[in-house]
């Protein structure tokens, strides 16, 4: 089974708009992070939330966590075309090991 | 701000081949670990490291990989003998505590082509 799949696999929006991509997950977790990667470049760590945590902001990003749906969203508001890249959630389930899940390819239109 | 480096950017070897892939993490950080990331594929862990020893390490680190700080600054991945579907962006990352309680720092990756 897999661990961390987010949906949609992609999407397409205007500059201005919300993007929402959620996640959904498999085993317990101690904790669910969101990461952002630009095309052929390396991993931004965005936010964590914790377990015992349902909702986390920063900046423009709103994230969920609903552990009795094993489910995650992450919300950009206002969308600009620097925030175009691939975003990952990850799981971490209290040993050393992360599982990201397939990521969703965000498309912004300036 | 302090960030992980790796080297080279870009290697490029013959099948059965060995690599080595060499990262510098963040100074204070404690543990390390390595991805990697298949072309339009998810990333993988491949394994953890703390106190100079392996702490988890999934299936896809089989005998032909092996990693090793060989002194206070480096913390290195090697290939034995590379295959085809070695090919990969390999990412290294690190962090002050272990996963999960705190952020992970990547590095910019080191894209791995098997030939």
């Amino acid at each position: 089974s897999q661990q961390g799949e987010e949906d949609p696999q992609a999407l397409s929006i205007q500059e201005g708009e919300n993007a929402t991509m959620n996640c959904s997950y498999k085993t317990s977790i101690n904790n669910l992070q969101w990461y952002r990667q630009n095309s052929g470049r390396g991993l931004v760590h965005l936010i964590l939330i914790r377990s015992n945590e349902r909702e986390k902001h920063s900046g423009r990003l709103r994230v969920t966590l609903d552990t009795s749906k094993k489910s995650s969203s992450l919300l950009i508001t206002a969308s600009r075309a620097a925030d175009t890249a691939s975003y990952f959630c990850a799981t971490e389930d209290g040993g050393f090991k992360t599982i990201f899940g397939a990521g969703t390819r965000l498309f912004v239109k300036a | 701000e302090p960030e992980v480096t790796q080297t080279p950017s870009h290697q490029v070897t013959q099948m059965g081949q060995e690599v080595i892939l060499r990262c510098v993490p963040i100074s204070n950080h404690l543990y390390f670990y390595w991805y990697r990331q298949i072309l339009g594929q998810k990333v993988e862990f491949l394994v953890s490291f703390y106190n100079n020893e392996i702490s988890e390490k999934s299936e896809i680190f089989d005998d032909q990989f092996s990693v090793e700080r060989p002194d206070g600054s480096n913390f290195t991945l090697k290939i034995r003998s590379t295959k085809l579907e070695d090919s990969a962006m390999y990412f290294c990352a690190s962090s002050e505590m272990v996963a999960g309680l705190i952020e992970q720092y990547f590095g910019p990756g080191t894209r791995l082509t098997v030939t």
